[in-house]
């Protein structure tokens, strides 16, 4: 089966700015994460879709980061406007049903703020 | 906040050796899960074990779940240079057992 695809890889943009991470899961996976990992550390819950619709948001800081999950499929992560500390990797990963299921990742996407 | 703290931060052993590495948590929890970390890529599944076992065993790796201490560990047997990464436990807690991550342990296999 086809892995988690995520995009772009890399990105680099200046505090202040706009940028959005997109994200498609594996086929038939009904729930998606979006977890945000600062390096050194282990990964932190963004958000959690199951299907459509939002299970957990309370780590999201909702003043500068959105998601949504279009026909309960494919992702996207916006932040706007960027903070130095908002470098990180975004990492997104769907598993079959929900957290009891093993999660499956993609690769990231590595954000610079500057 | 973190729930899963892994024991020890870092490890360095000799191919061939075993590699234990502890995870411990605070609040009850419906799953333990560990994953493994290569540089630059995400996260993949290794074994997930649920509240009511105590040892699950996937090739060379043995997962225990101690419910009482509040404490899981990981052991890789015969461990190869391959398996130099980090590791991270995973607790699932509440209704839609959150996932939530240690900060890892960082193997480095010699050969």
């Amino acid at each position: 089966e086809a892995g988690v695809a995520q995009s772009p890889r890399y990105k680099i943009i200046e505090k202040r700015q706009s940028v959005a991470f997109w994200c498609n899961p594996i086929s038939g996976h009904a729930t998606l994460y979006w977890y945000q990992q600062i390096l050194g550390q282990g990964p932190k819950l963004l958000i959690q879709f199951q299907n459509n619709g939002v299970v957990d948001d309370s780590q999201l800081p909702k003043d500068r980061f959105s998601a949504e999950r279009l026909k309960g499929v494919d992702s996207t992560l916006k932040i706007q406007p960027a903070k130095l500390e908002d470098s990180a990797v975004y990492l997104c990963a769907s598993s079959l049903i929900d957290s009891n299921s093993p999660l499956h990742f993609g690769n990231g996407t590595r954000l610079t703020v500057t | 906040s973190q729930q899963g703290e892994e024991d020890p931060q870092a490890l360095s052993i000799q191919e061939g050796e075993n590699a234990t590495m502890n995870c411990s948590y605070k609040t009850s929890i419906n799953n333990l899960q560990w994953y493994r970390q290569n540089s630059g890529r995400g996260l993949v599944h290794l074994i997930l074990i649920r509240s009511n076992e105590r040892e699950k065993h996937s090739g060379r790796l043995r997962v225990t779940l101690d419910t009482s201490k509040k404490s899981s560990s990981l052991l890789i047997t015969a461990s190869r240079a391959a398996d130099t990464a980090s590791y991270f436990c995973a607790t699932g807690t509440g209704a839609n057992s959150k996932l939530t991550f240690g900060k890892g342990i960082t193997l480095s296999v010699r050969p």
